[in-house]
Protein backbone atom coordinates (compact mmCIF):
# COMPACT_ATOMS: atom_id res chain seq x y z
CA UNK A 1 0.00 0.00 0.00
CA UNK A 2 1.62 3.16 -1.12
CA UNK A 3 0.77 5.97 1.25
CA UNK A 4 2.60 8.85 0.63
CA UNK A 5 3.18 10.53 -3.09
CA UNK A 6 5.60 13.32 -3.97
CA UNK A 7 5.68 15.54 -6.92
CA UNK A 8 7.84 16.52 -9.21
CA UNK A 9 9.55 12.73 -9.43
CA UNK A 10 12.60 14.78 -10.14
CA UNK A 11 13.58 18.44 -11.30
CA UNK A 12 16.55 20.39 -12.96
CA UNK A 13 17.12 23.64 -11.14
CA UNK A 14 18.56 26.48 -12.72
CA UNK A 15 21.36 27.64 -10.04
CA UNK A 16 19.84 30.54 -8.01
CA UNK A 17 16.27 29.49 -8.74
CA UNK A 18 14.12 27.95 -5.96
CA UNK A 19 12.06 25.05 -6.74
CA UNK A 20 8.37 23.88 -4.99
CA UNK A 21 7.81 20.57 -3.85
CA UNK A 22 4.60 18.77 -2.63
CA UNK A 23 4.16 15.43 -0.84
CA UNK A 24 0.86 14.23 -0.42
CA UNK A 25 -0.71 11.57 2.07
CA UNK A 26 -3.37 9.89 1.17
CA UNK A 27 -4.38 8.45 4.70
CA UNK A 28 -5.18 11.38 6.93
CA UNK A 29 -5.01 9.44 10.17
CA UNK A 30 -1.38 10.46 10.26
CA UNK A 31 -0.81 13.73 11.71
CA UNK A 32 3.00 13.08 11.74
CA UNK A 33 4.70 14.06 8.86
CA UNK A 34 8.05 14.56 7.87
CA UNK A 35 10.75 15.69 5.52
CA UNK A 36 14.46 14.08 4.81
CA UNK A 37 17.00 14.76 2.92
CA UNK A 38 19.99 12.31 0.71
CA UNK A 39 22.48 13.94 -0.30
CA UNK A 40 25.31 12.94 -3.25
CA UNK A 41 26.87 10.59 -0.83
CA UNK A 42 23.94 9.21 -0.24
CA UNK A 43 22.99 10.03 3.49
CA UNK A 44 20.04 10.56 5.00
CA UNK A 45 19.21 13.85 7.16
CA UNK A 46 15.94 14.62 8.93
CA UNK A 47 14.97 18.24 8.07
CA UNK A 48 11.31 18.92 10.04
CA UNK A 49 8.63 17.14 11.01
CA UNK A 50 5.08 19.42 11.16
CA UNK A 51 2.04 17.64 12.58
CA UNK A 52 -0.80 20.63 11.92
CA UNK A 53 -2.03 22.73 8.76
CA UNK A 54 -0.67 26.02 9.20
CA UNK A 55 2.29 25.16 10.77
CA UNK A 56 5.82 26.32 8.92
CA UNK A 57 9.44 25.85 9.84
CA UNK A 58 12.85 27.48 7.80
CA UNK A 59 16.42 25.78 7.60
CA UNK A 60 19.79 26.61 6.11
CA UNK A 61 21.65 23.64 5.84
CA UNK A 62 25.32 23.53 3.90
CA UNK A 63 23.97 23.54 0.40
CA UNK A 64 20.40 24.80 0.60
CA UNK A 65 18.16 26.96 2.35
CA UNK A 66 14.67 25.13 3.45
CA UNK A 67 11.22 26.09 3.60
CA UNK A 68 8.68 23.66 5.06
CA UNK A 69 4.80 24.03 5.61
CA UNK A 70 2.15 22.13 6.56
CA UNK A 71 -0.64 23.11 4.21
CA UNK A 72 -3.67 20.31 4.97
CA UNK A 73 -3.73 17.44 7.18
CA UNK A 74 -3.14 15.49 3.62
CA UNK A 75 -0.31 17.95 2.17
CA UNK A 76 2.86 18.95 3.16
CA UNK A 77 5.17 21.46 0.78
CA UNK A 78 9.09 21.72 0.82
CA UNK A 79 10.42 25.13 -1.08
CA UNK A 80 14.23 24.87 -1.60
CA UNK A 81 16.44 27.37 -2.56
CA UNK A 82 19.83 28.53 -3.04
CA UNK A 83 20.83 24.73 -4.01
CA UNK A 84 24.29 24.54 -5.04
CA UNK A 85 24.33 20.44 -5.34
CA UNK A 86 21.75 18.16 -6.39
CA UNK A 87 19.64 16.10 -3.41
CA UNK A 88 16.63 14.08 -3.28
CA UNK A 89 13.96 15.16 -1.28
CA UNK A 90 11.57 12.66 1.19
CA UNK A 91 9.06 12.93 2.69
CA UNK A 92 7.53 10.64 5.19
CA UNK A 93 4.57 9.67 7.42
CA UNK A 94 4.68 8.32 11.25
CA UNK A 95 2.78 5.37 11.72
CA UNK A 96 1.52 4.36 15.37
CA UNK A 97 -1.33 2.19 16.64
CA UNK A 98 -1.55 -1.51 16.65
CA UNK A 99 1.90 -1.62 18.45
CA UNK A 100 3.83 -0.45 15.91
CA UNK A 101 5.43 3.55 15.73
CA UNK A 102 7.47 3.69 12.16
CA UNK A 103 7.65 5.98 9.80
CA UNK A 104 7.39 5.52 5.78
CA UNK A 105 8.84 6.99 3.07
CA UNK A 106 7.78 8.20 0.37
CA UNK A 107 9.34 7.81 -3.25
CA UNK A 108 11.25 11.12 -3.53
CA UNK A 109 12.12 14.26 -5.68
CA UNK A 110 15.56 14.26 -6.93
CA UNK A 111 16.77 17.95 -7.64
CA UNK A 112 19.70 18.19 -9.89
CA UNK A 113 21.52 21.58 -10.35
CA UNK A 114 21.97 22.99 -14.10
CA UNK B 1 24.36 14.17 20.38
CA UNK B 2 22.81 10.68 19.13
CA UNK B 3 24.30 9.04 16.40
CA UNK B 4 25.03 6.00 14.48
CA UNK B 5 27.83 3.95 13.17
CA UNK B 6 28.24 1.65 10.15
CA UNK B 7 31.38 0.31 9.82
CA UNK B 8 30.89 -1.28 6.39
CA UNK B 9 30.57 1.06 3.62
CA UNK B 10 30.35 -1.59 1.09
CA UNK B 11 29.60 -5.41 1.17
CA UNK B 12 30.20 -8.17 -1.88
CA UNK B 13 28.68 -11.49 -1.48
CA UNK B 14 28.12 -14.65 -3.23
CA UNK B 15 24.63 -15.94 -3.41
CA UNK B 16 23.65 -18.25 -0.08
CA UNK B 17 26.76 -16.64 1.99
CA UNK B 18 25.58 -15.16 5.50
CA UNK B 19 25.64 -11.94 5.97
CA UNK B 20 26.38 -9.41 9.25
CA UNK B 21 26.37 -5.61 8.39
CA UNK B 22 27.54 -4.06 11.92
CA UNK B 23 25.27 -1.08 13.42
CA UNK B 24 26.30 0.59 16.76
CA UNK B 25 24.59 3.96 18.42
CA UNK B 26 25.18 6.50 20.99
CA UNK B 27 22.19 8.37 22.01
CA UNK B 28 21.23 9.97 25.48
CA UNK B 29 17.68 8.30 25.96
CA UNK B 30 16.35 4.97 25.47
CA UNK B 31 15.79 4.88 21.48
CA UNK B 32 13.93 2.44 19.26
CA UNK B 33 15.91 0.89 16.49
CA UNK B 34 15.42 0.40 12.65
CA UNK B 35 17.06 -0.57 9.72
CA UNK B 36 15.35 0.31 6.20
CA UNK B 37 16.17 -1.57 2.90
CA UNK B 38 16.95 1.31 -0.29
CA UNK B 39 17.10 -0.02 -3.67
CA UNK B 40 17.98 2.51 -6.93
CA UNK B 41 15.76 5.10 -7.63
CA UNK B 42 13.13 4.17 -4.76
CA UNK B 43 13.02 5.44 -1.39
CA UNK B 44 14.03 3.99 2.00
CA UNK B 45 11.93 0.84 2.93
CA UNK B 46 11.25 -0.37 6.46
CA UNK B 47 12.51 -3.66 7.21
CA UNK B 48 12.27 -4.00 11.20
CA UNK B 49 12.32 -2.74 14.48
CA UNK B 50 13.21 -2.82 18.04
CA UNK B 51 12.42 -1.29 20.78
CA UNK B 52 13.76 -2.78 23.95
CA UNK B 53 16.62 -4.48 25.06
CA UNK B 54 17.07 -7.67 23.87
CA UNK B 55 14.16 -7.71 21.65
CA UNK B 56 14.63 -9.21 18.13
CA UNK B 57 13.09 -7.52 15.17
CA UNK B 58 13.14 -9.54 11.84
CA UNK B 59 11.68 -9.28 8.34
CA UNK B 60 12.17 -11.56 5.10
CA UNK B 61 14.88 -13.57 5.96
CA UNK B 62 16.94 -10.63 8.06
CA UNK B 63 16.98 -10.17 11.75
CA UNK B 64 18.93 -8.09 14.33
CA UNK B 65 18.88 -8.22 18.31
CA UNK B 66 18.90 -4.88 20.03
CA UNK B 67 21.65 -4.82 22.62
CA UNK B 68 21.78 -2.31 24.72
CA UNK B 69 25.05 -3.39 26.72
CA UNK B 70 27.38 -2.80 23.84
CA UNK B 71 25.23 -0.52 21.91
CA UNK B 72 24.60 -2.66 18.61
CA UNK B 73 21.44 -3.62 16.58
CA UNK B 74 23.61 -5.73 13.65
CA UNK B 75 22.30 -6.64 10.62
CA UNK B 76 22.29 -10.32 9.64
CA UNK B 77 20.92 -12.86 6.83
CA UNK B 78 21.63 -16.49 6.84
CA UNK B 79 21.40 -17.03 3.00
CA UNK B 80 21.75 -13.86 1.02
CA UNK B 81 20.02 -13.90 -2.90
CA UNK B 82 20.77 -11.83 -5.79
CA UNK B 83 17.47 -9.62 -5.08
CA UNK B 84 19.26 -8.52 -1.56
CA UNK B 85 21.44 -6.15 -3.62
CA UNK B 86 20.44 -2.80 -2.10
CA UNK B 87 21.71 -0.20 0.79
CA UNK B 88 20.88 -1.14 4.09
CA UNK B 89 20.38 1.84 6.72
CA UNK B 90 20.69 1.44 10.55
CA UNK B 91 18.53 4.22 12.16
CA UNK B 92 17.80 5.32 15.75
CA UNK B 93 14.34 6.86 16.82
CA UNK B 94 14.14 9.09 19.65
CA UNK B 95 10.60 10.78 21.06
CA UNK B 96 11.03 14.17 20.61
CA UNK B 97 8.50 16.75 22.46
CA UNK B 98 6.52 18.62 20.06
CA UNK B 99 8.12 17.27 17.34
CA UNK B 100 7.24 13.43 16.81
CA UNK B 101 9.96 11.13 16.49
CA UNK B 102 13.28 12.04 14.41
CA UNK B 103 15.31 9.16 12.22
CA UNK B 104 18.97 9.84 12.58
CA UNK B 105 20.61 7.34 9.96
CA UNK B 106 24.05 5.64 9.77
CA UNK B 107 25.91 6.25 6.35
CA UNK B 108 24.59 2.99 4.89
CA UNK B 109 26.01 -0.10 3.97
CA UNK B 110 25.69 -1.26 0.19
CA UNK B 111 25.14 -5.31 -0.44
CA UNK B 112 26.24 -6.57 -4.13
CA UNK B 113 25.21 -9.92 -3.95
CA UNK B 114 26.66 -12.31 -6.95
CA UNK B 115 24.78 -15.06 -8.59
Amino acid sequence: VTLLEQNPRWRLVPRGQAVNLRCILKNSQYPWMSWYQQDLQKQLQWLFTLRSPGDKEVKSLPGADYLATRVTDTELRLQVANMSQGRTLYCTCRVTGGGQDTQYFGPGTRLLVL
Amino acid sequence: GDSVTQTEGQVALSEEDFLTIHCNYSASGYPALFWYVQYPGEGPQFLFRASRDKEKGSSRGFEATYNKETTSFHLQKASVQESDSAVYYCALGLMQQGTGSKLSFGKGAKLTVSP
